[in-house]
């Protein structure tokens, strides 16, 4: 079955450590995202990538560090830098961009305490 | 710029009709909704382009006022399983614009 995987599901790290989400899509497709969702927020993009080896930061990439080394995965890297990194990750791929649906993995709950 | 959605929050009886608003301060290219149950990801609903048709589904189906910069989803003789909270996701029509901004959400709570 095509779609993305996350892992892990639930993550917890001690606060002052860096810290690598991982995100993989055998779905083929070009364009990758990470988003970040808080209560009450919605969804805001951390980084997006529409070809490998190629990434533009979004709204919120302060703390925050990507590669696509590879089409299929697109790893997410919580640095120390970012200052309140408790929050539900979200990974999306799309077959392009604008006009095309985004479709999500089930996510990474991350903790830092 | 993230756009507004209205209401933030409503509640429904099986078999109710609802109407969630999108609305934009910037030209739209297209405009997504998805809707999402707690703790799930996002379910991509539809998508609605520039100088495309209103589109749905039986009982799901949104509109895109291009010129005022609004979308609106219609969801009728609602069913239990339509609860969720339901995201706007907005393109702009700039040049290389490429983003999809999120609405911070309408939370629809359907009761028998």
């Amino acid at each position: 079955d095509g779609g993305i995987t996350q892992s892990p599901k639930y993550l917890f790290r001690k606060e002052g450590q860096n810290v690598t989400l991982s995100c993989e899509q055998n779905l083929n497709h070009d364009a990758m995202y990470w988003y970040r969702q808080d209560p009450g927020q919605g969804l805001r993009l951390i980084y997006y990538s529409q070809i490998v080896n190629d990434f533009q930061k979004g709204d919120i990439a302060e703390g925050y560090s990507v590669s696509r080394e590879k089409k299929e995965s697109f790893p997410l890297t919580v640095t120390s830098a970012q200052k309140n990194p408790t929050a539900f990750y979200l990974c999306a791929s799309s077959p392009g961009q604008s006009g095309y649906e985004q479709f999500f993995g089930p996510g990474t709950r991350l903790t830092v305490l | 710029q993230q756009p507004v959605q209205s209401p933030q929050a409503v509640i429904l009886r099986e078999g109710e009709d609802a109407v969630i608003n999108c609305s934009s301060s910037k030209a739209l290219y297209s405009v997504h909704w998805y809707r999402q149950k707690h703790g799930e990801a996002p379910v991509f609903l539809m998508i609605l382009l520039k100088g495309g048709e209103q589109k749905g589904h039986e009982k799901i189906s949104a509109s895109f006022n291009e010129k005022k910069q609004q979308s609106s989803l219609y969801l009728t003789a609602s069913q239990l399983s339509y609860s969720g909270t339901y995201f706007c996701g907005t393109v702009g029509s700039g040049a290389g614009s490429y983003q999809l901004t999120f609405g911070k959400g309408t939370k629809l709570s359907v009761i028998p």
